[in-house]
């Protein structure tokens, strides 16, 4: 089944000790994005990458990184979480980045952070 | 002024009526238009795409694009209660070297028995 997939899908963590949500996809997508969605705001790009080692800043990028060094996973870290970042975090993947058209984003299930 | 601009609702609309669903967008390079649902507490899901002017229609639901407008709409006919959602809309530019997919803050919509 195509998908993608988060872990973990709920996390409760404290300030300051790093974490990493993982994101996997089987589709051979090469364009792999991370969104956190807050009431109110919408969703938000945190980071976005067009191919392996190719990753670049969305709209919120601060207090995260990403790496891609597979193009089926694009995990996130956050290095000192604080309670600004709780929030509910998802991982989306398209085909292409370029010049298609067809550039529709399947999300994974979503993974809802909580920073005491 | 925000890139993609929804009204937040509530829309509350009778079952069997039909629901209708704004979105404009300020970035006239935009050449991608989609039209997501997303169930509180649960992943958007794709239910939409137009990439050209005028209608394209899947079972009951219809999108329509006006590019000389910005503005892209999902109609929902025999509206279910199912339906009851939250929509967002997406809209895709594409620059010199990459794409950008922007959302809107969505749109609340209620089906009322």
């Amino acid at each position: 089944e195509a998908q993608v997939t988060q872990n973990p899908r709920y996390l409760i963590t404290v300030t300051g000790k790093k974490l990493t949500v993982t994101c996997s996809q089987n589709m051979n997508h090469e364009y792999m994005s991370w969104y956190r969605q807050d009431p109110g705001l919408g969703l938000r790009q945190i980071y976005y990458s067009m191919n392996v080692e190719v990753t670049d800043k969305g709209d919120v990028p601060e207090g995260y990184k990403v790496s891609r060094k597979e193009k089926r996973n694009f995990p996130l870290i956050l290095e000192s979480p604080s309670p600004n970042q709780t929030s509910l975090y998802f991982c989306a993947s398209s085909l292409s980045p370029g010049l298609a058209l067809q550039n529709e984003q399947f999300f994974g299930p979503g993974t809802r952070l909580t920073v005491l | 002024q925000k890139e993609v601009e929804q009204n937040s609702g509530p829309l509350s609309v009778p079952e069997g009526a039909i629901a209708s669903l704004n979105c404009t967008y300020s970035d006239r390079g935009s050449q991608s238009f989609f039209w997501y649902r997303q169930y509180s507490g649960k992943s958007p899901e794709l239910i939409m795409s137009i990439y050209s002017n005028g209608d394209k229609e899947d079972g009951r639901f219809t999108a329509q694009l006006n590019k000389a407008s910005q503005y892209v709409s999902l109609l929902i006919r025999d509206s279910q209660p199912s339906d009851s959602a939250t929509y967002l809309c997406a809209v895709n530019t594409f620059g010199s070297s990459a794409s950008k997919i922007i959302f809107g803050s969505g749109t609340r919509l209620s089906i009322r028995p």
